[in-house]
């Protein structure tokens, strides 16, 4: 199986940082990694697929880059309702396995 | 709209039988293939395995097998999760979701999720 690892677990910051969460893949799988937001209730949500491509509605101050093995997700300019829990999920290979998440919390 | 609507939280007693369902309305439902993702209380997201809407042909991750059956009607256009010898450690909630081939298969529909409380 895959296995995804991100980093950090858990992140403190403010409205307006820029903040960067990153997903490691233990094999290569192209681009075929996604990021997802959840809040606490409710079902996650597909923010970014194939790596960068911002989903329609999500803001632009999100962005994903990255390939084969690393990937980063950045929020530019934090908003006081982007503080959730961010996943990683690859989709190249079942088990389509997802990272352990990022809780971002208010400083 | 495109929508997965799932059902109601279930209450159940160790040893018994589940079965969540996944209403799927506003596209073609065989047209995308179903994934269920399972979350514990306070942890992450594990994937369950997913049905193919064509065919119904189901693939379960590992630890997913015996235990847990994925089935459709297709006539009803829903998807179910049958849990059976149902044990504390299943406590979680299930989700539905929608992958989308056109973002190499992330899963872009969401169901609410259904909450399961196995306890004596």
């Amino acid at each position: 199986d895959i296995k995804m690892t991100q980093s950090p677990s858990s992140l403190s910051a403010s409205v307006g940082d820029r903040v960067t969460i990153t997903c490691r893949a233990s094999q290569n799988i192209n681009s075929y990694l996604n990021w997802y937001q959840q809040k606490p209730g409710k079902a996650p949500k597909l923010l970014i697929s194939v790596v960068s491509s911002l989903q329609s509605g999500v803001p632009l101050r999100f962005s994903g880059s990255g390939s084969g093995t690393d990937f980063t997700l950045t929020i530019s300019s934090l908003q006081p309702e982007d503080f959730a829990t961010y996943y990683c999920q690859q989709t190249y290979t079942v088990p389509h396995t997802f990272g352990q998440g990022t809780k971002l919390e208010i400083k | 709209q495109v929508q997965l609507v799932q059902s109601g939280s279930e209450l159940k007693k160790p040893g018994a039988s589940v079965k969540v369902s996944c209403k799927a309305s506003g596209y073609t439902f065989n047209s995308a293939a179903l994934h269920w993702v399972r979350q514990a209380r306070g942890k992450g997201l594990e994937w369950m395995g997913w049905i193919n809407t064509n065919t119904g042909n189901p693939t379960y991750a590992q630890g997913f097998t015996g235990q847990f059956v994925f089935s459709l009607d297709t006539s009803v256009s829903t998807a179910y999760l049958q849990i059976s010898n149902l044990k504390a450690e299943d406590t979680a909630v299930y989700y539905c979701a929608r992958a989308a081939a056109i973002a190499l298969g992330a899963f872009e529909i969401w169901g609410q999720g259904t909450m399961v409380t196995v306890s004596s």
